[in-house]
């Protein structure tokens, strides 16, 4: 079956602008987390959905970040008003549920590039 | 707050040698460790994962270990091979949603 998917792969944009990046999760899944990799560091958590319901976001570093998986599959992570920090690779990862058992699942990201 | 260590954070070694990386966290209070690969420019593959009331798993030719009391988890590749080098992270997944925790990672260098 298919894994999670990511779009765009690559996005470059001016700072100030607005990003969207979007996250197709493994079908079924009922967790979904976000993650921000900086370079040459390790994924930081940044927001987990429990189908529809966001239960943490408390990895979202500034107020111009915001997720959302209205539909409790498809989840989008905006970015307004972009900054250079912004600049890192956006991980999306889904589990069937919650606890010790379950493994999470990456998809490959999306590069985001602010200059 | 967890954290995460790898070491070393960088290895070289030839084809066939035995190796470890290692992984160590703070808080053992952990749901489970699990243990991926990153290729250059590429996502997560998930290798390993050892849930917590378990001392070890394997996959092939990995094998990872879990000492929740030391706070201590290590990944032993048997006859390393080239198209094994690729960054590898360990995290530990834990808090109230089992969100993980990771280290910078051990970048493998294996030559043929």
């Amino acid at each position: 079956g298919a894994g999670v998917s990511q779009s765009p792969r690559y996005k470059v944009a001016k700072r100030g602008q607005d990003v969207a990046l979007r996250c197709d999760p493994i079908s079924g899944h009922v967790s979904l987390f976000w993650y921000q990799q900086a370079l040459g560091q390790g994924p930081e958590f940044l927001t987990y959905f429990q189908n529809e319901a966001q239960l943490d976001k408390s990895g979202l570093p500034s107020d111009r970040f915001f997720a959302e998986r209205p539909e409790g599959s498809v989840s989008t992570l905006k970015i307004q008003r972009t900054q250079q920090e912004d600049s890192a690779v956006y991980l999306c990862a889904s589990s069937l549920g919650l606890g010790q058992v379950y493994e999470q699942y990456f998809g490959p990201g999306t590069r985001l590039t602010v200059t | 707050k967890q954290e995460v260590t790898q070491i070393p954070a960088a290895l070289s070694v030839p084809e066939g040698e035995n190796l470890v990386l290692n992984c160590s966290f703070t808080d053992s209070a952990i749901y489970n460790l699990q243990w991926f690969r990153q290729d250059p420019g590429k996502g997560l593959t998930s290798l390993l994962l050892i849930q917590s009331s378990q001392r070890e798993q394997t996959s092939g030719r990995l094998n990872a270990s879990l000492d929740k009391s030391s706070g201590r988890s290590t990944l032993y590749i048997a006859a390393s091979q080239p198209g094994d080098s690729a960054t590898y992270l360990c995290a530990a997944g834990g808090g109230g949603y089992s969100t993980l925790t990771f280290g910078k990672g051990t970048m493998l260098l294996v030559s043929p």
